[in-house]
């Protein structure tokens, strides 16, 4: 069974960047499967911020997609996140997930998620 | 972008009662709709994929229907550990959830 595992910073400064990574433990990223980032703030919904495939495809949220970026390492068996010129509305819990190659697009493993408060 | 709107935002219900929630989606997704659910400190757990499709590993007691722009998620029994937060979420296009439906313990 696979199991995913954030990792990085749990503090990072406005106007920073804030960088996680997902190890994927249990199976390969290189499965047919999009590897995803979804985050959470606190007492709030679910948002789905983009995605990876190992042929290091991807595809973003369009309200975040100028911000971000998603990298995959085959070799370590990871992807990671990069999210730039942050505020405090980008206080949230992070996580990340393994979603279906195509529809009905469910996740269906997640992360633990890590959380990463955005503050000076 | 398709937005999702589920109802009500929160409940209360007793252990053996029949729970169902509702989500509503913008425009026509088929029945590219999954339900989550979320325990307090948790990851969202998948339950039903393709609206009425139950996971592995998942009661019996779940189900889910619809399909188009209006699905139903059902919990024929409510038990004690299914006091939680269930987010439906549409994968017909860029993945979006609901706002989340809180089940408390009347």
């Amino acid at each position: 069974q696979v199991q995913l595992q954030e990792s990085g910073p749990g503090l990072v400064k406005p106007s920073g960047t804030l960088s996680l990574t997902c190890a994927v433990s249990g199976g390969s990223i290189s499965s047919n499967n999009w590897w995803s980032w979804v985050r959470q703030p606190p007492g709030k919904g679910l948002e789905w911020i983009g995605e990876i495939y190992h042929s290091g495809s991807t595809n973003y949220n369009p309200s975040l997609k100028s911000r971000v970026t998603i990298s995959v390492d085959k070799s370590k068996n990871q992807f990671s996140l990069n999210l730039n010129s942050v505020t405090a509305a980008d206080t949230a819990m992070y996580y990340c997930a393994r979603k279906a190659w195509d529809r009905p697009n469910y996740f269906d493993s997640w992360g633990q998620g890590t959380l990463v408060t955005v503050s000076s | 972008d398709i937005q999702m709107t589920q109802s009500p935002s929160s409940l209360s219900a007793s252990v053996g009662d029949r729970v169902t929630i509702t989500c509503r989606a913008s425009q026509t997704i088929s029945s590219y709709l999954n339900w989550y659910q979320q325990r307090p400190g948790k990851a969202p757990k998948l339950l039903i994929y393709a609206a009425s499709s139950l996971q592995s590993g998942v009661p019996s007691r779940f189900s889910g229907s619809g399909s188009g722009t209006d699905f139903t998620l059902a919990i024929s029994s409510l038990q004690p550990e299914d006091f939680a937060t269930y987010y439906c979420q549409q994968g017909y296009s860029t993945p979006s959830f609901g706002g989340g439906t809180k089940v408390e313990i009347k």
